[in-house]
């Protein structure tokens, strides 16, 4: 089984619905990362999150919330989803080790469309 | 912003040649990671160079950094098809500044 999982792994949806895409891991990880892929842009940081109860912003936040409910499941939100949020989602987890290396493992992605 | 860009953003090699993708980046850094992706796929850890490390092997990939310079080389030898992926660095900074930034990207055709 994968070690870090993402549901759904494609979805379609319209303009002003909520939506939450799920990570799950099984590598006991602390940290967890929510990233979006957009064509061109590369990678670009929406939340993470260090242990449970520490949340941050990265540096695209806005539109998005995300809930922290165990070590292992870390959500993003889209509250009222608009066009321009239709990209590939990856969450990540990462093992931050002694001397400041912390190599990231991602999941699969999600395909999100809005219309 | 970006932290490090890549270059070329594409490349086209035919199979066996070698392949060079360069980073480069702008503020100092605690180590530089190379990750992989497959189309439209999770970006999978090729290797990681600390700051205080010139060169670093692993397998048919060889990775160089110049912190004079703000640059990094990754360079992958006797390319083949499974190879066509695109090829991003990452750097993480040091102190409280230690989550990573990626680059765009290089996509890496590798042609049989």
């Amino acid at each position: 089984d994968a070690d870090v999982t993402q549901t759904p792994r494609n979805r379609i949806t319209k303009t002003g619905k909520r939506i939450m895409l799920e990570c799950s891991q099984t590598k006991g990880h602390d940290r967890m990362y929510w990233y979006r892929q957009d064509p061109g842009l590369g990678l670009r940081l929406i939340y993470y999150s260090f242990d449970v109860k520490d949340i941050n912003k990265g540096e695209i936040s806005d539109g998005y919330s995300v809930s922290r409910q165990a070590q292992a499941k870390f959500s993003l939100s889209l509250e009222s989803a608009i066009p321009n949020q239709t990209a590939l989602y990856f969450c990540a987890t990462s093992d931050y080790r002694a001397g400041g290396t912390d190599t990231q493992y991602f999941g699969p992605g999600t395909r999100l469309t809005v219309l | 912003s970006q932290q490090g860009e890549e270059d070329p953003q594409a490349l086209s090699i035919q199979e066996g040649e070698n392949a060079t993708m360069n980073c480069s980046y702008k503020t100092s850094i605690n180590n530089l990671q190379w990750y992989r992706q497959n189309s439209g796929r999770g970006l999978v850890h090729l290797i990681l160079i600390r700051s205080n490390e010139r060169e670093k092997h692993s397998g048919r990939l060889r990775v160089t950094l110049d912190t004079s310079k703000k640059s990094s080389s990754l360079l992958i030898t006797a390319s083949r098809a499974a190879d066509t992926a695109s090829y991003f660095c990452a750097t993480q900074g040091g102190g409280s500044n230690y989550k990573l930034t990626f680059g765009k990207g290089t996509l890496l055709t590798v042609n049989p």
